[in-house]
């Protein structure tokens, strides 16, 4: 069974630009989150979503960020404009609607130049 | 807003030591877990922790939820060099949504062979 895939697994862009980052969750889970860690700070949970709704956007940091979750398979979060604040890793995770184990994707590693 | 206090930040250790590792909230937590996360990847998940005072063994590795709910510890047995990761608690905090999870900064361990 494929776990999370996350792509681009690595991008760096320039202050200003859009990134757009794309997460697949495993197949069967209806919950999709993402998180993200910037440098040398814990993680941080962004938002959660059940199937295509979005559950709970508590994290999201600001109208820069906006995620999207289409027909409830994929997801994406784009940034736009970046700013070099936003330069850190971006991790999805999935899991199914009444379990607990959340399953966490490889990271997509965005740096803001 | 709710925060993790996790310890130490980092351990060096030669293989065959027992390692701890522990994280403290001055909030209460209905969930427990500790996450481990290798160099390129993402995070995955070593034990959870439901109940205020469970103990729970994975392996060579025991966690415990304690008693004030406000605190958990991460025990590792015997460590060996595929133990070398930053290890990550995580809570979730009393009305929080199944997916905001609170994270620690992490405790990075080197295990010296």
């Amino acid at each position: 069974e494929a776990g999370v895939t996350q792509f681009p697994s690595h991008s760096v862009i320039e202050k200003g630009q859009t990134v757009t980052l794309r997460c697949d969750p495993i197949s069967g889970h209806d919950n999709l989150y993402w998180y993200r860690r910037v440098m040398g700070k814990e993680i941080k949970f962004l938002l959660h979503f059940v199937k295509e709704s979005k559950q709970d956007e508590s994290g999201m940091p600001n109208n820069r960020f906006l995620a999207e979750r289409t027909g409830g398979t994929y997801s994406t979060l784009k940034v736009q404009p970046a700013e070099l604040e936003d330069s850190g890793v971006y991790f999805c995770a999935s899991s199914y609607s009444s379990g607990n184990t959340i399953y966490f994707g490889e990271g997509s590693w965005l740096t803001v130049v | 807003g709710q925060q993790l206090n996790q310890s130490p930040q980092s351990m060096f250790i030669q293989e065959g030591e027992d390692v701890s590792m522990n994280c403290t909230s001055s909030s209460i937590f209905n969930t427990w877990l500790w996450y481990k996360q290798d160099p390129g990847e993402g995070p995955v998940l070593l034990i959870a922790l439901y109940k205020a005072g469970e103990l729970t063994s994975n392996g060579r590795l025991t966690a415990q939820f304690g008693i004030t709910r406000k605190d958990s510890f991460l025990n590792i047995s015997a460590s060996i060099p595929s133990d070398v990761g930053i290890y990550f608690c995580a809570g979730r905090g009393i009305g929080g949504s199944q997916g905001n999870l609170i994270f620690g900064k992490g405790t990075k361990l080197s295990v010296k062979p």
